[in-house]
């Protein structure tokens, strides 16, 4: 079955620096990439997915990217903010089967003003 | 518009006794799956409800179960509590169970002593 792998487990920037998180999957069939934000006490948010028939999808100062060939997806946060601290997670699944996402185990970005 | 909704929010149960949990989608929303979130980890599934048929279940024992009612909500089923099933119990409906993006609820957190 499908395995997500996510880097890194914990990540500390400044405010207004960049932040990458990596995931990498392992079932070529997975072609739905959704990411998620959790705050404490709270259910996850989706922030931004993205389809294996696109490479790369912005959406203000958040961007995902995606290397089929590597099997490699990242999200990127431009411009951090400290309300962005939280724990990211990625996840894959097969479009059409979104119900069942398979999830990586999250990334607790802070960020210091 | 009400996002997912789900009661109770905290629940404390013994080893052994019986739980249900509930869920309300988002109006409009006929999917309904269930996750389950240990801490600090990311969410494992658990079942995917769509108009009341059970369309995908996760690598969970039979003491699980769930059903889907007529107006889309859905109640999770867990017999014989053990220690090991305290986690954060999640719900997440969509439009249809395919081509729409999941969206979570805040979760019941399950405590078993």
């Amino acid at each position: 079955g499908e395995n997500v792998e996510q880097h890194p487990s914990t990540l500390s920037v400044q405010e207004g620096d960049s932040a990458v998180i990596k995931c990498t999957y392992s079932d070529s069939a997975s072609n739905y990439f959704p990411w998620y934000k959790q705050e404490l006490g709270k259910g996850p948010q989706l922030i931004i997915d993205i389809r294996s028939n696109v490479g790369e999808k912005k959406d203000q100062r958040i961007a995902v990217t995606l290397n089929k060939t590597a099997k490699h997806f990242s999200l990127h946060i431009t411009e951090t903010q400290p309300e962005d601290s939280a724990v990211y997670f990625c996840a894959a699944s097969i479009w059409g089967s979104q119900g069942n996402l398979i999830f990586g185990k999250g990334t607790k970005l802070s960020v210091k003003p | 518009d009400a996002g997912v909704t789900q009661s109770p929010t905290h629940l404390i149960k013994t080893r052994g006794q019986q739980v249900t949990l509930r869920c309300s989608p988002i109006s409009g929303h006929k999917s309904v799956s269930w996750y389950q979130q240990v801490l600090g980890q990311g969410p494992q599934f658990i079942f995917q409800y769509y108009e009341k048929e059970e369309r995908g279940r996760g690598n969970f024992p039979d003491r699980f179960s769930a059903r889907q009612f007529p107006n889309y909500s859905s109640e999770l089923n867990v017999n014989a509590l053990l220690l090991g099933d305290s986690a954060l119990y999640l719900c997440a409906s969509s439009v249809a169970d395919s081509n729409s993006p999941l969206h979570f609820g805040n979760g019941t957190r399950l405590t078993v002593t």
